[in-house]
């Protein structure tokens, strides 16, 4: 069982380059969550999804688009890489809404943009 | 902006001792989460405590919960190097995005 999944683990961009980044899950969870984390910030929410075909904006968005289009996949888009978007990118799923049960994380993907 | 504060930011002690780390928050909460991470890798959940509970227990964990004072406290039991870790409160509220905020952390390091 392999939980959540996120690819690539590490990607180095320069600025203005895009990239997507993929987050997939096994578990049939309706929820999924995109989330960055940087020092002495924690995880800050970036947008997330609670079904298939749903997404929705969190506290950090600007940046980054996302689309659900399967159920099983969440994808995080930067369309124009900035110095500022370097960071570690965690993807998570949970069954129900976040605030009711726990949630499962990928691994993080390391982003880094110079 | 971030909903739970966990103090203290680093935390060091020696296997077998126990450690202890708190989480202050602003808002009224349905429930409390907590999660570790390891070095590198993503978070794992450790518990759940709901708005009516005060206490929680899971193996090595015990966590409390005084909605009065907006506040919540982990104690690891006994710790071992293996519970070496960044350790984070998780909040859930019905306003706002409906998701989880987390703290910033604490770090805990358990020497042998």
């Amino acid at each position: 069982n392999a939980g959540v999944t996120q690819t690539p683990k590490f990607r180095v961009l320069k600025t203005g380059q895009s990239m997507t980044l993929l987050c997939a899950q096994d578990m049939n969870h309706e929820y999924m969550y995109w989330y960055r984390q940087d020092p002495g910030m924690g995880l800050r929410l970036i947008h997330y999804s609670v079904g298939e075909g749903t997404t929705a904006k969190g506290e950090v968005p600007d940046g980054y688009n996302v689309s659900r289009l399967k159920k099983q996949n969440f994808l995080l888009g930067l369309e124009s890489a900035a110095p500022s978007q370097t960071s570690v990118y965690f993807c998570a799923s949970s069954y129900e809404r976040g605030l009711d049960t726990e949630a499962f994380f990928g691994q993080g993907t390391r982003l880094t943009v110079v | 902006s971030q909903q739970g504060e966990e103090d203290p930011q680093a935390l060091s002690i020696q296997e077998g001792e126990n450690a202890t780390m708190n989480c202050s928050y602003k808002t009224s909460i349905n429930n409390l989460q907590w999660y570790r991470q390891n070095s590198g890798r993503g978070l794992v959940h450790l518990i759940l405590i709901r708005s009516n509970e005060r206490e929680k227990h899971s193996g090595r964990l015990r966590v409390t919960l005084d909605t009065s004072k907006k506040s919540s406290s982990l104690l690891i039991t006994a710790s071992r190097a293996a519970d070496t870790a960044s350790y984070f409160c998780a909040t859930g509220a019905n306003s706002g995005y409906s998701t989880l905020t987390f703290g910033k952390g604490t770090m805990l390091l358990v020497s042998p």
